[in-house]
């Protein structure tokens, strides 16, 4: 089975400053490791995957994230964040059973950009 | 975007009482999800299907079911709606094979209140 834990519920950070949204995992088998973006009162699209390879994953809208299997982490960086970037952001994990890829998700972490 | 809605978007129901919300899919995928949205929780797992007429249990599929006649169709069902069940419904569905590397797409989300 997997767990993820997402360490920060709400981030509150000034516009135009770095931000990190921090993500850890476990689990007994690899996975692959995803972070989806949630705008208020809409669904959950996708920021970025991990799949294999290069450790920096690049996703839309200027953000990326980090791969570090010792330490089972995938953390979420943005160098500037905007207004705009304001929501919720999930992290979540996959491993494939006989039926399909099951996703577990962290608990979220809110990202509140300020003026 | 994929080809996702959810119906109905907003529903209030009194404790007791049947409720199914309908998942549909224009995109001809394979697997289709439900997950339930509470604050802290992130999404958990309630149902899935691979096929028609193939479906398997989730993290918290106690008082839900579940029936998928036709590929483009999912309904979720709490036969005696509680307030525990109160939440957000989110449909997704993924392309097949249903490779645990896949990206799953998410519908609009259906707002349930149980009174």
């Amino acid at each position: 089975a997997q767990s993820v834990t997402q360490l920060d519920s709400q981030v509150p950070v000034f516009e135009e400053a770095p931000v990190e949204l921090r993500c850890n995992y476990s689990s007994s088998v690899s996975v692959y490791l995803f972070w989806y973006v949630q705008y208020p009162n809409q669904g959950l699209q996708l920021l970025l995957k991990y799949l294999s390879g290069s450790t920096l994953v690049k996703g839309i809208n200027g953000f990326e994230a980090e791969f570090n299997k010792s330490q089972t982490s995938f953390h979420l960086r943005k160098p500037s964040v905007h207004i705009s970037d304001t929501a919720e952001y999930f992290c979540a994990v996959s491993a494939h059973n006989n039926a399909g890829n099951m996703l577990t998700f962290g608990g979220g972490t809110r990202l509140m950009v300020k003026p | 975007d994929a080809g996702i809605t959810q119906s109905p978007r907003h529903k209030v129901t009194e404790t007791g009482t049947p409720v199914t919300l309908r998942c549909h899919q224009t995109e001809n995928h394979r697997y289709m999800y439900w997950y339930r949205q509470d604050p802290g929780h992130g999404l958990r797992l309630i149902h899935y299907s691979y096929g028609v007429k193939d479906t398997d249990k989730g993290e918290v599929s106690d008082g839900y079911s579940v029936s998928r006649s036709k590929t483009e169709d999912f309904l979720l069902t709490l036969e005696s709606a509680t307030s525990s069940q109160t939440s957000v419904y989110f449909c997704a569905i993924s392309e097949s094979p249903g490779l645990a590397e896949e990206t799953q797409y998410f519908g609009p989300g259906t707002r349930l209140l149980v009174l």
